[in-house]
């Protein structure tokens, strides 16, 4: 069964960090386009990052600069590192794998997302 | 932000047929970029319902249909059921500098 897990939210204070795990099963996370979505609370759904296949990676104005995407191989697991966290980067952050082609890419398959709020 | 409008709610009756608009620009949907629908159940994660503009992943009913025109596109639900009320969401690619993949602001589907 395809699916993923995401982990490592939790309670974080203004500034600090948290790296957001996503592991995946069924299939190669390395074979696949993957996606970081976010959602606030009471709002809508946020691109926030994707790393292709080839490794290149990509984020949204919002977190560029703070966040980081990437994988283990081996592990066969999406990473998200969050630094210098701020209250507007409270949410559920969701994992999504990516299927489509050329610039028309969807997100097929969802984890149930993992929870970070950032506050004193 | 969002780059892609939605209205904020829509209703109906069971049994009937709603639909929801994704109203984006130049730069996304009017590029002739593919739009995807998504529906989030309260309080669970969004499940793919139409990619590229009009498709349906196996096991979405027929009920849900997509299409596209310019700059817009839709979401229609017909033979509206009680299970339908949910949060719908399109999505699509962006060839402007802030970001690659852009969602719509999102659509609360209440049936009465």
């Amino acid at each position: 069964e395809v699916q993923l897990v995401e982990t490592g939210g939790g309670l974080i204070q203004p500034g600090g960090s948290l790296r957001l795990s996503c592991a995946a099963s069924g299939f190669t996370v390395s074979s696949n386009y993957m996606s970081w979505v976010r959602q606030a609370p009471g709002k809508g759904l946020e691109w926030v990052s994707v790393i292709y296949s080839g490794g290149s990676t990509y984020y949204a104005d919002s977190v560029k600069g703070r966040f980081t995407i990437s994988r283990d191989n081996s592990k066969n697991t999406l990473y998200l590192q969050m630094n210098s966290l701020r209250a507007e980067d409270t949410a559920v952050y969701y994992c999504a794998r990516e299927l489509g082609f050329g610039r028309n890419y969807y997100m097929d398959v969802w984890g149930k997302g993992t929870t970070v709020t950032v506050s004193s | 932000q969002s780059v892609l409008t939605q209205p904020p709610s829509v209703s109906g009756a069971p049994g009937q047929r709603v639909t929801i608009s994704c109203t984006g620009s130049s730069s996304n949907i009017g590029a002739g970029y593919d739009v995807h629908w998504y529906q989030q159940l309260p309080g669970t994660a969004p499940k793919l319902l139409i990619y590229g503009n009009s498709n349906r992943p196996s096991g979405v009913p027929d009920r849900f249909s997509g299409s596209k025109s310019g700059t817009s596109a839709s979401l229609a639900i017909s033979g509206l059921q009680a299970e339908d009320e949910a949060d719908y969401y399109c999505q699509s690619y962006d060839s402007s500098l802030s970001g690659l993949y852009v969602f719509g602001t999102g659509t609360k589907v209440t049936v009465l």
